[in-house]
């Protein structure tokens, strides 16, 4: 069965620094989605990716796919303590169905 | 504005005394789905619904159960609770285009309390 495994499992930096997070799968991705949860909280869509190399950007955060479709990367530039909560990546497990995974999360401080 | 409801958002329940918690949604979705979520955990997929249509993981044990009586609403029953099984349960829903490029919704949680 299909992993998402998610590196770093927390983080804590300093206001205005730049951080990213990786999510890596143990089987191609046909879609990959990351999502924010806050403590206690139901997930907050960020964004989807579906193409290899493919990359999006929403404000100050930025996810990209790699051209193997195995591994996507979240970054986020001069971060602020709103980008503080719980990243998680999340992929159809099984291409074709609605059998969804999660990565377990990172978890992000931003210290201000 | 267009979301997904769960109720209630904090449950207390007695080890074996059954529960229900509640999900509606004004997405008009047709996928809607439940996750149990511990803590520091992923959330993990108990099962979906695609319409009327009923979609159980494999590793979900029978003591969950859920119905949905139409598109907007869907109930988790958790027949007999265990210590184990206190958690954040989501509900999440997600139109149906072409899988598995479709972005969920989610509800805030409901935290449930095995005493």
């Amino acid at each position: 069965s299909q992993e998402l495994e998610q590196s770093p499992q927390s983080l804590i930096v300093q206001e205005g620094k730049n951080l990213t997070i990786n999510c890596t799968s143990s089987k191609t991705l046909y879609g990959l989605y990351w999502y924010k949860q806050k403590y206690g909280e139901g997930l907050i869509f960020l964004m989807m990716l579906q193409k290899g190399g493919e990359e999006k950007s929403h404000e100050k955060i930025t996810a990209k796919l790699d051209e193997k479709k195995q591994q996507s990367s979240l970054h986020i530039t001069a971060s602020q303590p709103s980008h503080a909560g719980t990243y998680l990546c999340g992929a159809d497990s099984t291409s074709g169905t609605y059998k969804y995974i999660f990565g377990t999360g990172t978890r992000l401080k931003v210290l201000a | 504005d267009a979301m997904v409801i769960q109720n209630p958002r904090y449950q207390v329940t007695q080890f074996g005394k059954p529960v229900t918690l509640s999900c509606s949604q004004t997405l008009n979705h047709n996928v809607m789905y439940w996750y149990q979520q511990k803590s520091s955990q992923a959330p993990k997929l108990l099962f979906h619904y695609y319409d009327k249509d009923f979609n159980n993981e494999a590793d979900t044990p029978d003591n969950f159960q859920s119905r949905r009586p139409n598109t907007s609403f869907c109930f988790l029953d958790i027949r007999s609770p265990g210590l184990g099984d206190a958690a954040m349960y989501l509900c999440a829903t997600s139109g149906t285009g072409n899988p598995p490029y479709n972005e969920q919704f989610f509800g805030p949680g409901t935290r449930l309390t095995v005493l």
